[in-house]
């Protein structure tokens, strides 16, 4: 079954590490998302993809970095810059960015991080 | 600017009430497109519809129905005969110009048995 695939579950970090989260899809979608949910405030965009080696920064990108050198893949670089990283963090994808309908974002089920 | 403002953080119905989820959005765009996403307590979002600017049509999917109104920019959802299984945050979106989704900060539903 296609869909997305982020890992880990959870993750634990000490302060001052950088860690990378996971996400693989196989949706042959070409746009990708990270999206970071802390309670109460819905959801935050960090980056965004809308193809190979190309990415922009969302609303919250300091302190964290991105790398999309294949379609199927965008993982997410949680920076020690990152001054308040413990949070749930959601990737999604979608077809493409245009205002074309085709926004139908499938997500995965999040990584949680909590920085100790 | 595009915005969505969901009022309600927190809504707890009795199960087999009614409940309808309020969405407002604001955008300059007359060509957009707004969905409800559900987070069920396992952190997956879920699409749940998808409107255009142009289709005002109601619509009604089982338990669930959307009223879209451009005269008051709102795209309110209701569950009808809730249930445990609709305990949820539930999203409200709003796709507007060639940029990424903008979402409302959700409703939290807690239905009780």
């Amino acid at each position: 079954d296609g869909g997305i695939t982020q890992s880990p579950k959870y993750l634990f970090r000490k302060e001052g590490q950088n860690v990378t989260l996971s996400c693989e899809q196989n949706l042959n979608h070409d746009a990708m998302y990270w999206y970071r949910q802390d309670p109460g405030q819905g959801l935050r965009l960090i980056y965004y993809s809308q193809i190979v080696n190309d990415f922009q920064k969302g609303d919250i990108a300091e302190g964290y970095s991105v790398s999309r050198e294949k379609k199927e893949s965008f993982p997410l670089t949680v920076t020690s810059a990152q001054k308040n990283p413990t949070a749930f963090y959601l990737c999604a994808s979608s077809i493409g960015i245009s205002n074309s309908g085709a926004n139908v974002l499938t997500f995965g089920a999040g990584s949680r991080l909590t920085v100790l | 600017a595009q915005k969505v403002t969901q009022a309600q953080t927190e809504i707890s119905v009795v199960e087999k009430e009614d409940v309808t989820l309020d969405c407002v959005y604001e955008t300059r765009d007359t060509t957009y497109y707004l969905f409800w996403y559900k987070q069920p307590p396992s952190g997956e979002l879920v699409f749940l519809i998808r409107r255009n600017s142009f289709d005002e049509q109601n619509e009604i999917s089982g338990r669930y129905s959307w009223n879209f109104q451009k005269s008051t920019s709102s795209f309110n959802f209701t569950i009808t005969a809730s249930q445990v299984v609709d305990s949820a945050v539930y999203f409200c979106v709003l796709s507007s110009g060639n940029t990424p989704l903008v979402f409302g900060k959700g409703t939290r539903l807690s239905v009780i048995a």
